[in-house]
């Protein structure tokens, strides 16, 4: 049971790149969700999903989208890379047990754009 | 959600327990209380969650007082491997129509020392 992992673990891109992080949960959670991370801040919600075929807006969707196509994946696309994207991402997923939801993390992908 | 405020840093001796408080003088009543931490550069990791009663499980112990507007987590034997940013987080409950996404604020910094 490998829980949740993130592909890559590091990238660098140039200002205008395109790239595709890969999240995979192998513990059939239905909810999936792509945060960010800057320098001394907590995480910030970019987008998530609650199904299969279902995403939707986060905090700051900007400059991203995503896809979960499969239940056990969910992808966070950059069409154009921006410098001001330089941070550490982290995607999660849930178990939910009557009113209780608990989110289990990534190791993160940290990305760099110059 | 609630607004939760912890002290930015604590300091531990290794093998004492660390207690780490957290005032939610706001929550209400069909809100949980959750803690998350943060070992440097890792994904944030579930800890313990609770809403009314005390909790322990194998990582940690969770006080919360009689009126839930404060609670406190407590590590009963601290080692280094748990330096870390401990966040404290209050949530409504599941189907309260909510989005998921965790509200991470600054933590508490915890420093094991030896």
């Amino acid at each position: 049971n490998a829980g949740v992992t993130q592909t890559p673990k590091f990238r660098v891109l140039k200002t205008g790149q395109s790239m595709t992080l890969l999240c995979a949960q192998d513990m059939n959670h239905e909810y999936m969700y792509w945060y960010r991370q800057d320098p001394g801040m907590g995480l910030r919600l970019i987008h998530y999903s609650v199904g299969e075929g279902t995403t939707a807006k986060g905090e700051v969707p900007d400059g991203y989208n995503v896809s979960r196509l499969k239940k056990q994946n969910f992808l966070l696309g950059l069409e154009s890379a921006a410098p001001s994207q330089t941070s550490v991402y982290f995607c999660a997923s849930s178990s939910i047990q009557g009113m209780v939801e608990t989110q289990y993390f990534g190791p993160g992908t940290r990305l760099l754009v110059l | 959600d609630a607004k939760t405020t912890q002290p930015p840093s604590m300091d531990c001796a290794e093998g004492r327990a660390a207690n780490l408080p957290c005032n939610h003088s706001t929550i209400s009543g069909n809100e949980y209380v959750y803690w998350y931490r943060q070992i440097h550069s890792q994904g944030p990791q579930y800890i313990i969650h609770g809403l009314k009663n005390n909790e322990t499980n194998e990582m940690a112990s969770l006080i919360i007082t009689e009126d839930r507007k404060s609670s406190t987590l407590i590590l009963p034997h601290a080692t280094l491997r748990d330096t870390a940013v401990y966040y404290c987080i209050v949530r409504v409950a599941k189907g309260s129509g909510n989005t998921g996404k965790l509200i991470f604020g600054q933590g508490t910094t915890l420093q094991v020392k030896p």
